[in-house]
């Protein structure tokens, strides 16, 4: 069976654009959490998704943002992007909500020059 | 961002030798997750713990769920150069919908 999946793999944008990350889940999973890894630091949580709605946010400004579609797969948006924005970007699928065990995809690497 | 108190930072063994690290938080925790990640990936899940007091074993991996739920441990017996890595712990709030990061232990193994 796939893993999880996310796409692009990589990506570079400028200061101020805007961005879009793609997560697909582990089949049969219906909850995606997404988390920022910036360089030397454990995965920071910003949002968790389960059957569509939001369950959960984590201490990000109101330019990021999320939603989960009907196949359970996921979007995480960010706009005005910032240099601070440079980041590793994880999904994390689970089968239902917080408690569930977590297993992440490979990551999107964003950079914000 | 909040994260979790995690030691050692960093460690250098031999290959052969036992490794033990831990995870401590002044929350208590429902749940305890390890992973390893390798530089540009994800994490990997190696062991979940569920219940205060759970000793849970992976291959050569062992990791405790501490009674007071506050703490966790991971030990890897004989440790070989494929556990070069950095471990992260992960523990979760009853109700709060997320997970908890530690700051990681960055393993290094001297063939």
């Amino acid at each position: 069976d796939a893993g999880v999946t996310q796409s692009p793999t990589h990506l570079i944008k400028t200061r101020g654009q805007h961005v879009t990350l793609r997560c697909s889940p582990i089949s049969g999973h219906k909850s995606v959490s997404w988390y920022q890894q910036v360089l030397g630091q454990g995965p920071q949580f910003i949002f968790q998704y389960y059957e569509k709605e939001e369950r959960g946010r984590g201490n990000f400004p109101d330019r990021f943002s999320a939603r989960q579609f009907p196949n359970y797969s996921s979007e995480l948006n960010v706009n005005a992007l910032l240099l601070g924005d440079s980041a590793l970007y994880l999904c994390a699928s689970s089968l239902g909500l917080a408690e569930d065990t977590q297993y992440f995809g490979p990551g999107t690497r964003l950079t914000v020059l | 961002g909040q994260q979790l108190n995690q030691s050692p930072q960093s460690m250098f063994i031999q290959e052969g030798e036992d490794v033990s690290m831990n995870c401590t938080s002044s929350s208590i925790f429902n749940t305890w997750l390890w992973y390893k990640q390798d530089p540009g990936e994800g994490p990997v899940l190696l062991i979940a713990l569920y219940k205060a007091g759970e000793l849970t074993s992976n291959g050569r991996l062992t990791a405790q769920f501490g009674i007071t739920r506050k703490d966790s441990f991971l030990n890897i017996s004989a440790s070989i150069p494929s556990d070069v890595g950095i471990y992260f712990c992960a523990g979760s709030i009853s109700g709060t919908y997320k997970y908890i990061f530690g700051t990681g232990t960055r393993l290094k193994v001297l063939a």
